[in-house]
């Protein structure tokens, strides 16, 4: 069965503190790993796609990062605009999409 | 704003009550989803419509009834709701041949 955990559930960091967010995954056949961000009451924002180990992506002060078994979402000089929850998610071979329960941030100014 | 429109985005209603959540979408996208996402837990796929043909149900109670009339519109009808099923629900397209998912602001369901 695919899965993916996520690690902290919860994290607060000071302005500036810089941190890095982990995704774990078990699924047969990885066609992709994805990284949102959530809002509080609005849908999850898009941010990266990787397909491959050792592939990296970089937006503004996020960098993720792909191995075969895990996903890190890099934060660099963090700012309380950043504050949100970073979700994960998997595409197998099985072409749906698994979702982890999510990393809560919280970047106090 | 990602081009996934969601109505309404509140709603309450009673055990015995019908209703329907509507979900468009204006990027052109073949495939669109619906999930679940409750308080402390993953989203939850519910259903998967490709080019407007179902193509996964994922072990969804029937009282939970999809419609996807064309590839831009999807609906979720609701009747007899029990109240566990209150959740945010989440509309998301992807386009045909592409990944990632967009998703809408979703439609807060409280069920009383």
């Amino acid at each position: 069965e695919d899965q993916v955990t996520q690690s902290p559930e919860a994290l607060r960091l000071q302005e500036g503190e810089s941190s890095s967010l982990n995704c774990s995954y078990t699924v047969s056949g990885l066609r992709g790993l994805f990284w949102y961000r959530q809002d509080p009451g609005k849908g999850p924002e898009f941010l990266f796609t990787l397909y491959s180990a050792g592939e990296e992506k970089e937006k503004e002060r996020l960098k993720a990062t792909l191995t075969k078994k895990e996903s890190f979402l890099h934060i660099t000089a963090p700012k309380p605009e950043d504050s949100a929850t970073y979700l994960c998610a998997v595409q197998a071979n099985g072409q749906n999409f698994v979702f982890g329960p999510g990393t809560r941030l919280s970047v106090l100014p | 704003e990602t081009g996934v429109t969601q109505t309404p985005r509140h709603l309450v209603m009673g055990m015995t009550n019908k209703k329907s959540l509507k979900c468009e979408q204006h990027l052109g996208h073949n495939a669109m989803y619906w999930y679940k996402q409750s308080a402390k837990k993953p989203l939850e796929l519910m259903f998967v419509y490709n080019f407007k043909e179902q193509t996964e149900n994922n072990s969804v109670p029937s009282r939970f009834s999809p419609e996807c009339p064309n590839s831009s519109h999807l609906f979720l009808h609701l009747h007899t709701l029990q109240p566990e099923d209150s959740a945010l629900y989440l509309c998301a397209s992807r386009p045909t041949g592409g990944h990632e998912q967009y998703f809408g602001p979703g439609t807060r369901l409280t069920v009383t």
